[in-house]
């Protein structure tokens, strides 16, 4: 099994909708991260956790609702989302959410708000 | 003020020419660690090395090799040889000892044209 796995890989909603983004590591590691990622900005740090606790939240909007059931799965509630919110976002995990451990990345979902 | 900068947005270069990419930072810590990634079309991002800023040996892998500058605060990327599975946007990163936060720069995409 690849490292990390993300789910769906694209999609499309409408403002009203409600939908969730599903992130699994299989790489034992006990920090997991959402990122967004808008052309031709940086990476914006999104939600941290560290044992299936949130450590971070960078002034996310609370339309964003992260949730990590244990160490290996972590969501990202979505509800009444912008076009602004269009990106990609991508899951991260780290052996611990110290920042001297490199992150290993899923491939992103490809989100569109309509 | 961005921590991270890449000033290349674009380059492209034909196959077997060297390319170096350039990554400037900016941090007050006396402790940090910086990184390259890789982000292929398909979109996760693959680390590629971590370099901690006691460490200013510069490191050689394959056709890649790192060039770490404290007194520029720059941490160069140089491949030599490019070939055309080189293509990909490449970002560079720091994270400081002391803060709990990954700064990513906007990236550099890297076309190596057969």
């Amino acid at each position: 099994e690849t490292g990390v796995t993300q789910t769906p890989r694209h999609l499309v909603m409408g403002m009203t909708n409600k939908k969730s983004l599903k992130c699994e590591q299989h790489l034992g590691h006990n920090a997991m991260y959402w990122y967004k990622q808008s052309a031709k900005k940086p990476l914006e740090l999104m939600f941290v956790y560290s044992l299936e606790e949130r450590v971070e939240n960078n002034s996310v909007p609370s339309r964003f609702s992260p949730e990590c059931p244990n160490s290996s799965h972590l969501f990202l509630h979505l509800h009444t989302l912008q076009p602004e919110d269009s990106a990609l976002y991508l899951c991260a995990s780290s052996q611990a959410a110290d920042y001297s451990y490199e992150q290993y990345f899923g491939p992103g979902t490809r989100l569109t708000v309509t | 003020a961005q921590k991270v900068t890449q000033a290349q947005t674009e380059i492209s270069v034909v196959e077997k020419e060297d390319v170096t990419l350039d990554c400037v930072y900016e941090t007050r810590d006396t402790t940090y660690y910086l990184f390259w990634y890789k982000q292929p079309p398909s979109g996760e991002l693959v680390f590629l090395i971590r370099r901690n800023s006691f460490d200013e040996q510069n490191e050689i892998s394959g056709r890649y090799s790192w060039n770490f500058q404290k007194s520029t605060s720059s941490f160069n990327f140089t491949i030599t040889a490019s070939q055309v599975v080189d293509s990909a946007v490449y970002f560079c990163a720091l994270s400081e000892g002391a803060g709990n936060q990954f700064y990513f720069g906007t990236g550099t995409s890297l076309t190596v044209i057969p």
